[in-house]
């Protein structure tokens, strides 16, 4: 049990069609993280938050990508007109109370069509 | 910016051989640096991190790494692996107080018995 959270575990969908992912942590944590994973590659940073406010989006995020996290607990990731270059492994981690390692769920995996 | 190149992507090796995986990390601060690991069909854990102190870190499962400084360089190492040490390992680093962690783009180490 990792401590956090992410549904769905799979997702196939058509290109073009919205999709969104949630991240729930079981217990508190400040600090929430959004991950891309590519098979052959290490986890891609995407996005994270520092309770609710969105401190740091990638340069790589493309403006069909948007996170929330509005309560400061869960958080959701959303892809709008999805495209086959979208397919991967979605990752959320948080980071733990001492502040140094990150826990991640187990994943959403993405499948665009 | 902080980047993280891990020399090797594939390490075959025979049942209790010991394994060296190579990571070299760049940054203009310090930093807190990590290994992870990704067995089959899960989610990536924790291996050993390095913080500060004592330049050689003793994760789990017998792993255990050398910060070396001069040399910006992280290496894990094992004296004898076995057949379940099988994964991909990521190393990563953080810069200290900052929010993402920078990963590598793993190596996959194959223990053959």
């Amino acid at each position: 049990d990792t401590g956090v959270s992410q549904d769905p575990r799979h997702k196939i969908t058509k290109r073009g069609q919205n999709v969104t992912f949630r991240c729930d942590p079981i217990s508190e944590h400040n600090r929430l993280y959004w991950y891309r994973q590519t098979l052959g590659q290490g986890p891609e940073f995407l996005t994270y938050f520092q309770n609710e406010a969105q401190l740091e989006k990638s340069r790589l995020l493309s403006d069909r990508f948007s996170a929330e996290r509005p309560k400061g607990s869960f958080s959701t990731l959303e892809i709008q007109r999805t495209e086959q270059g979208d397919s991967a492994m979605y990752l959320c981690a948080v980071r733990g109370t001492k502040g140094e390692k990150l826990f991640f769920g187990s994943g959403t995996q993405l499948s665009v069509l | 910016a902080q980047s993280v190149t891990q020399l090797d992507s594939q390490v075959p090796v025979f049942e209790e051989a010991p394994v060296e995986l190579r990571c070299n990390y760049s940054s203009s601060v310090s930093v807190y640096l990590f290994w992870y690991v990704q067995y089959p069909n899960q989610g990536l854990q924790l291996l050993l991190k390095y913080l500060s102190g004592s330049t050689l870190v003793k994760g789990i499962n017998g792993f255990e790494a050398e910060f070396n400084k001069s040399q910006t360089s992280f290496h894990l190492r094992k004296p004898s692996v076995h057949i379940s040490d099988t994964a991909e390992y990521f190393c990563a680093v953080s810069e200290i107080n900052a929010g993402k962690s920078t990963f590598g783009d793993g190596t996959t180490l194959t223990v053959k018995p």
